[in-house]
């Protein structure tokens, strides 16, 4: 099994770009999909973005995702930060009938 | 709507059971394989379980395997978790959600989520 390694904590400006990583520790990032999940204080996730870089309905274009093979990694970038952006983000991939989920990370917008 | 209401959390002590209902609605439930997924307080999710859409693939996270079993009923357009043998880590959250379709593509839908507590 693989683990799916986030920073714990990213903080920055309204109006600014943030970036959160998602490093797979073993076999190709490539390999399955990410998806990225936002999660608000005592609500469920949601998606915002799924199959590595598409966004289902609903979610505004700031938000994209992208995998990088040579770091093995995914990332979620996050454009013209809003306060409502401030939430848990967590990424995920499926292998070997396997959910796997990053530790997650918490943006703070200030 | 699309939606996926939890139920049957509760208190239950070290070593009891406890079973958690998922109610599907505004969706083929029969099409889709389901997944439980939890999250312990202040913690991360964590895949639980997930089964197939005509029950023939189930599968467990090595932290659960032995001690919770998942169902479901197409009829009832319901999903089950039955848990046994309970610790204190698995206190926690109880989300069951859907994927899409492929399990590559993660999960589009989520339950509100049902809490379990484990304590004395």
């Amino acid at each position: 099994n693989f683990m799916l390694t986030q920073p714990h904590s990213v903080s920055e400006s309204p109006g600014k770009t943030v970036t959160i990583s998602c490093t797979r520790s073993s076999g190709s990032i490539a390999s399955n999909y990410v998806q990225w999940y936002q999660q608000r204080p005592g609500s469920s996730p949601t998606t915002v973005i799924y199959e590595d870089n598409q966004r289902p309905s609903g979610v505004p274009d700031r938000f994209s995702g992208s995998i990088d093979s040579s770091s093995n990694s995914a990332s979620l970038t996050i454009s013209g930060l809003k306060t409502e952006d401030e939430a848990d983000y967590y990424c995920q991939s499926y292998d070997s009938s396997k959910w796997v989920f990053g530790g997650g990370t918490k943006l703070t917008v200030l | 709507e699309v939606q996926l209401v939890e139920s049957g959390g509760g208190l239950v002590k070290p070593g009891g059971s406890l079973r958690l209902s998922c109610a599907a609605s505004g969706f083929t439930f029969s099409s889709y394989s389901m997944n439980w997924v939890r999250q312990a307080p202040g913690k991360g999710l964590e895949w639980v379980s997930s089964i197939s859409s005509s029950s023939s693939y189930i599968y467990y996270a090595d932290s659960v395997k032995g001690r919770f079993t998942i169902s479901r009923d197409n009829a009832k357009n319901s999903l089950y978790l039955q848990m046994n043998s309970l610790r204190a880590e698995d206190t926690a959250v109880y989300y069951c959600a859907r994927p899409p379709g492929s399990p590559r593509s993660g999960m589009d839908v989520w339950g509100q989520g049902t809490t379990v507590t484990v304590s004395s």
